[in-house]
């Protein structure tokens, strides 16, 4: 499977914008790309995803590199509530039915 | 519309024990999975499930855990003779297919804690 890497952890302003970023480079052109999340004492909660072109849903935005290598999770205004774990996770089409979770990326939301 | 759920959502039990860990999916999602997640990881797949088929068992760790689907709907995961290293969070996740743009969509777990 493709790996993804992402920073162990970020830090946000409450109301402000959040770009979480995701490495890729050896994504293939069957993989899509997925985002994940999980919040304190919580199962992950799917957030966004998306192949080629960006993508915007109620919750988040997906930012998707030409080249497909990486991408970014935008999170328009940081919220408390946001603050959770976040995994960038590859799913190829072809392969494995099973999400394969990194590390993924702490996200601390200071008021 | 109810969301996946698992009970208990916690678990204390000594060494030795067999425990027994159970997932009602979202209705009418085909598709199951277990993962297990140690403190501070991500969710490692354990096993999968199509309706009642079980197709994919190959994260379970040992021959001491056990998964059945019997009637395409819940799912118990089994873990016999516990060991202390089986201490995790066991996450149930449903998707109504397996297509890589179907979410999966998963429970809060059961924390389980081997004395």
């Amino acid at each position: 499977d493709a790996k993804t890497t992402q920073p162990n952890s970020m830090e946000s302003n409450e109301e402000e914008p959040v770009h979480l970023p995701c490495n890729h480079s050896t994504i293939s052109g069957t993989d899509y790309i997925h985002w994940y999340r999980q919040l304190p004492s919580q199962g992950p909660e799917y957030v966004i995803h998306g192949l080629t072109s960006n993508v915007n849903n109620r919750m988040a935005s997906l930012a998707i590199a030409e080249d497909r290598k990486s991408s970014t999770l935008i999170l328009h205004r940081a919220t408390l509530r946001d603050a959770a774990v976040y995994y960038c996770i590859l799913r190829d089409a072809g392969s494995a039915r099973q999400l394969t979770f990194g590390s993924g990326t702490q996200l601390t939301v200071l008021p | 519309g109810a969301g996946v759920s698992q009970s208990p959502r916690y678990k204390v039990a000594k060494r030795g024990q067999d425990v027994a860990l159970r997932c009602d999916p979202i209705s009418g999602h085909v598709s199951l999975f277990w993962y297990q997640q140690a403190l501070g990881q991500g969710p490692e797949f354990l096993t999968y499930f199509q309706n009642e088929a079980q197709l994919d068992k190959s994260g379970l760790p040992s021959d001491r855990f056990f998964a059945e689907r019997p009637e395409g709907s819940v799912s118990t995961l089994k873990i016999q003779r516990t060991q202390q290293e089986d201490s995790a969070v066991y996450l149930c996740a449903s998707s109504y297919g397996t297509g890589p743009g179907r979410p999966q969509h998963f429970g809060d777990g059961t924390r389980l804690s081997i004395l």
